[in-house]
């Protein structure tokens, strides 16, 4: 593989269910992060983890967790489901270059709460 | 607040033409400010990143400017083409913080034949 992955691609989940959505990079970058992306709104961000072992709460982590057990994967957690939680989310990882860190992002996952 | 503004919210313009899309930002202390580029169902990708010292930066058929005394950029798209469908948007990083990055709700470009 090359870049990040995400996965699943999309899912239905039933409120009150608990999820996790999987990212994967490939790039032994240090930072990573998680957004989500609802219509007629920026990107917002969710958790995000300098490094592997730490991690850090951004604009909206309530109601998601995360984990940083090594390099290469940052998952987020659904505890228990809720329709407000329905969005698009996207997982990146970030290089420093030129004094400011680069992001890239995976392909996302679409999550539908019902 | 910190913000960031863009307009126009869509945009429909023929191929060959060209564009340019709007930013305005109120975010403090300012570090840079980078453009990407969404398409549909996919994740962004970067287009330009500036720095406060940058007046204007291309990428190709793309050339962002960027005025940091007034807070705004712009980023000019030249000889439109189909595949320049997509979501721009407009991203400013905080001096403060370099991992926490403040996002536009972007503009929908539509390239028409």
């Amino acid at each position: 593989i090359a870049g990040i992955t995400q996965a699943p691609t999309s899912q239905i989940l039933a409120a009150g269910r608990r999820m996790t959505l999987r990212c994967t990079q490939d790039m032994r970058h240090n930072a990573m992060y998680w957004y989500r992306q609802d219509l007629g709104l920026g990107l917002r961000l969710i958790h995000y983890s300098n490094t592997a072992g730490t991690t850090g709460k951004g604009e909206v982590p309530d109601g998601y967790s995360v984990s940083r057990a090594n390099t290469d994967d940052f998952p987020l957690t659904l505890a228990s489901a809720v329709p407000s939680q329905t969005s698009v989310y996207f997982c990146a990882s970030s290089v420093e270059r030129g004094g400011y860190n680069e992001q890239f992002f995976g392909p996302g996952t679409r999550l539908t709460v019902l | 607040k910190n913000q960031v503004e863009q307009s126009p919210q869509s945009l429909i313009i023929l191929e060959g033409k060209n564009c340019t899309l709007q930013c305005n930002y109120t975010v403090s202390p300012f570090s840079n400010l980078r453009w990407y580029k969404q398409d549909t169902g996919r994740g962004p990708v970067s287009l330009t990143i500036m720095t406060f010292s940058e007046n204007t930066k291309s990428n190709g058929r793309y050339t962002a400017t960027l005025d940091a005394d007034t807070k705004q950029s712009s980023l000019h798209i030249t000889a439109s083409q189909l595949s320049d469908s997509a979501s721009y948007i407009c991203v400013v990083s905080r001096l403060d913080s370099n991992y926490q990055l403040i996002w536009g709700a972007g503009t929908k470009l539509i390239i028409k034949p």
